[in-house]
């Protein structure tokens, strides 16, 4: 079993839609959590990150569910500019962060 | 402002030939270096991590190598390529003591043929 696993997609969603994708990490010990957005052969850049109490940033809300371990991210009223691929990533309080595989995500108006 | 800069874009490389790519930090000292590589349709694997000149601590055994020569370069080598080794390769930083934000180089897409 991954450490960190993602639904890989790709979820198509029209314009406006709210969509949500969750990750799951299987080591209990994670400590610092993470959603990156990587665009098609470009860097993954950091989105946000994710804490217990849950947190907002415009239209993305990340969650923390540390019984069921797993994170949460939803995108409200979508833009064609979100169209990438989102990755989770978990860090046990270490140098070695964990990220899944991704998940793919495509807009269209 | 802090900045990453990875080099080259893009490397075509025969099997058996060396590597080496570069990356440098600017804006920050005393950061904590990491190489990743990215196979297509896989997550990010931890290659490499440095938390000082020389330094360096390997996640994964294979034929490559790193290196930091200087505080704010990194430094990814193999001397002779594998077909394996064909991916996508992220340098990345974070700040010391904030370890677990990644700060992500443009990457280079290795292609060993």
């Amino acid at each position: 079993r991954k450490e960190v696993e993602q639904d890989p997609g790709p979820f198509n969603v029209p314009e406006g839609a709210t969509v949500a994708f969750n990750c799951t990490y299987s080591n209990s010990a994670s400590q610092s959590f993470f959603w990156y957005r990587q665009d098609c052969r470009k860097e993954p850049k950091l989105l946000m990150s994710v804490y217990s109490s849950g947190n907002e940033d415009g239209r993305f809300t990340a969650q923390l569910n540390r019984a069921s371990q797993y994170i949460s991210l939803l995108i409200r009223d979508s833009k064609l500019s979100d169209s990438a691929t989102y990755l989770c990533a978990v860090n046990r309080g270490g140098f070695k962060t964990i990220f899944g595989a991704g998940t793919r995500l495509f807009v269209k108006a | 402002s802090q900045t990453i800069h990875q080099w080259p874009a893009t490397l075509v490389q025969p099997v058996g030939s060396p590597l080496s790519l570069e990356c440098t930090v600017e804006g920050t000292s005393n950061p904590n270096l990491y190489w990743y590589r990215q196979a297509a349709g896989r997550g990010l694997q931890l290659l490499f991590y440095s938390v000082g000149i020389g330094q360096i601590s390997s996640e994964v055994p294979q034929n490559l190598s790193a290196s930091r020569p200087q505080d704010r370069q990194f430094i990814l080598s193999s001397k002779k390529l594998l077909l394996s080794d064909s991916g996508f390769y992220l340098c990345a930083w974070s700040v010391r003591g904030g370890r677990e934000k990644l700060f992500f180089g443009s990457g280079t897409q290795l292609s060993v043929l």
